[in-house]
């Protein structure tokens, strides 16, 4: 699997949009981007998932860019209970372990 | 929302001592998987079980742990001699079929906290 590479903390105002980074360079073209969150040691939380297409869904945006080498994850309004650390992983569709690196940790702060 | 079921939540043993962390995926989950997160590190690949037979295992997963799907709900792993370095928060893992078919990827039961002494 690729190897992505995500900054290790970001602080981030209630209410306001929490924008995560991700680099992803050598990933292949089938593979996923799937995001990830962990609050306080409770067990990971899927968030959204793209392959080449920016996707939407009731918690998060994910933009992919063109060339699919980054993306970011969007959390349109954060609220202090979106304080975690966020996993950026790729995958192929065969699926098969996911390898966890260690994250970007946000702080919404009030 | 289905969940995945982790019992127990914490569990206290003596070093030496076996443990069973069990576990109830989803129903119509397929695949099941084990993870450990020792206290301030990253998440870590266990073992993957798919149709009543491991399909990976990490190099963690040395000859003092199994896993094993008794009865077609429960899915359990074992340490047959615990460890002081076994310490750690054990999470399980199931998905219902390839994965990237699903929408949710993988989802995680709330973990069993273990604590060797």
């Amino acid at each position: 699997d690729a190897k992505t590479t995500q900054p290790p903390s970001m602080d981030c105002a209630e209410g306001r949009a929490a924008n995560l980074p991700c680099n992803h360079s050598t990933i292949s073209g089938n593979e996923y981007v799937y995001w990830y969150r962990q609050i306080h040691s409770q067990g990971p939380q899927y968030i959204i998932h793209g392959l080449k297409n920016n996707e939407t869904n009731e918690m998060a945006s994910l933009i992919i860019t063109e060339d699919r080498k980054s993306s970011t994850l969007i959390l349109p309004h954060a609220t202090l209970r979106d304080t975690a650390v966020y996993y950026c992983i790729v995958i192929t569709p065969q699926g098969g372990k996911l390898i966890f690196g260690q994250g970007t940790e946000l702080s919404v702060k009030p | 929302e289905p969940e995945v079921t982790q019992t127990p939540s914490h569990q206290v043993t003596q070093m030496g001592q076996e443990v069973i962390l069990r576990c109830v995926p989803i129903s119509n989950h397929l695949y099941f998987y084990w993870y450990r997160q020792i206290l301030g590190q990253k998440v870590e690949f266990l073992v993957s079980f798919y149709n009543n037979e491991i399909s990976e295992k990490s190099e963690i997963f040395d000859d003092q742990f199994s896993v094993e799907r008794p009865d077609g709900s429960n899915f359990t792993l074992k340490i047959r001699s615990t460890k002081l370095e076994d310490s750690a928060m054990y999470f399980c893992a199931s998905t219902p079929r390839a994965f990237a078919v699903s929408n949710y990827g993988y989802t995680f039961g709330s973990g069993t906290r273990l604590t060797v002494v």
